[in-house]
């Protein structure tokens, strides 16, 4: 069974640029997270999808970060315009339940330049 | 926003010795989790703790849920080189919706 797959690996963007970073989850798994590290510092929540539904965006830190999940498989996740703050390791993770074990994907390191 | 504490941020040893980190909070959770995560990977559950006071081992990895809820700690045993990785504790508060609160990590490295 293919773990979550996530793309690009790597992205290397100038300030005020647009990336979009996908997540694959794992198939069948109705729950969908993304979290973000920013360097030295803790994986911090950005939110979460139950099918193509928001349950919880209360970590998406501004309105430059936009999540989407059509038709409930894979997931997209565009910063427009970004910022030097943005750089970090992007990570998807997704789950069959809330609360069952979540499985993460290798992470997209992003840096704004 | 809410925050794990966890100690220490890294740790230099000798294969063979037995390694220990924790996690604090002022916060309650309901569940306690260990990650591992090596270069180029996303973390990988290694412990996964329920109940306070619960104690639960896979392999040389011994983790517990402290009886406060407030806490937990992993230890493991007689270390080896590739136990080398960031160790990152999570947890669930009570109330949340399925999202994780992570502490900052601890970087494990192992001399041969």
């Amino acid at each position: 069974e293919a773990g979550v797959t996530q793309f690009p690996s790597h992205s290397v963007i100038e300030k005020g640029q647009t990336v979009t970073l996908r997540c694959d989850p794992i198939s069948g798994h109705d729950n969908l997270y993304w979290y973000r590290r920013v360097m030295g510092k803790e994986i911090k929540f950005l939110l979460h999808f139950v099918k193509e539904s928001k349950q919880d965006e209360s970590g998406m830190p501004n309105n430059r970060f936009l999540a989407e999940r059509t038709g409930g498989t894979y997931s997209t996740l565009k910063v427009q315009p970004a910022e030097l703050e943005d750089s970090g390791v992007y990570f998807c993770a997704s789950s069959h339940g809330a609360y069952n074990e979540q499985f993460f994907g290798p992470g997209t390191r992003l840096t704004v330049l | 926003g809410q925050q794990l504490n966890q100690s220490p941020q890294s740790m230099f040893i000798q294969e063979g010795e037995d390694v220990s980190m924790n996690c604090t909070s002022s916060s309650i959770f309901n569940t306690w989790l260990w990650y591992k995560q090596e270069p180029g990977e996303g973390p990988v559950l290694l412990i996964a703790l329920y109940k306070a006071g619960e104690l639960t081992s896979n392999g040389r990895l011994t983790a517990q849920f402290g009886i406060t809820r407030k806490d937990s700690f992993l230890n493991i045993s007689a270390s080896i080189p590739s136990d080398v990785g960031i160790y990152f504790c999570a947890g669930r508060l009570i109330g949340s919706q399925g999202n994780l609160i992570f502490g900052k990590g601890t970087k494990l490295s192992v001399k041969p």
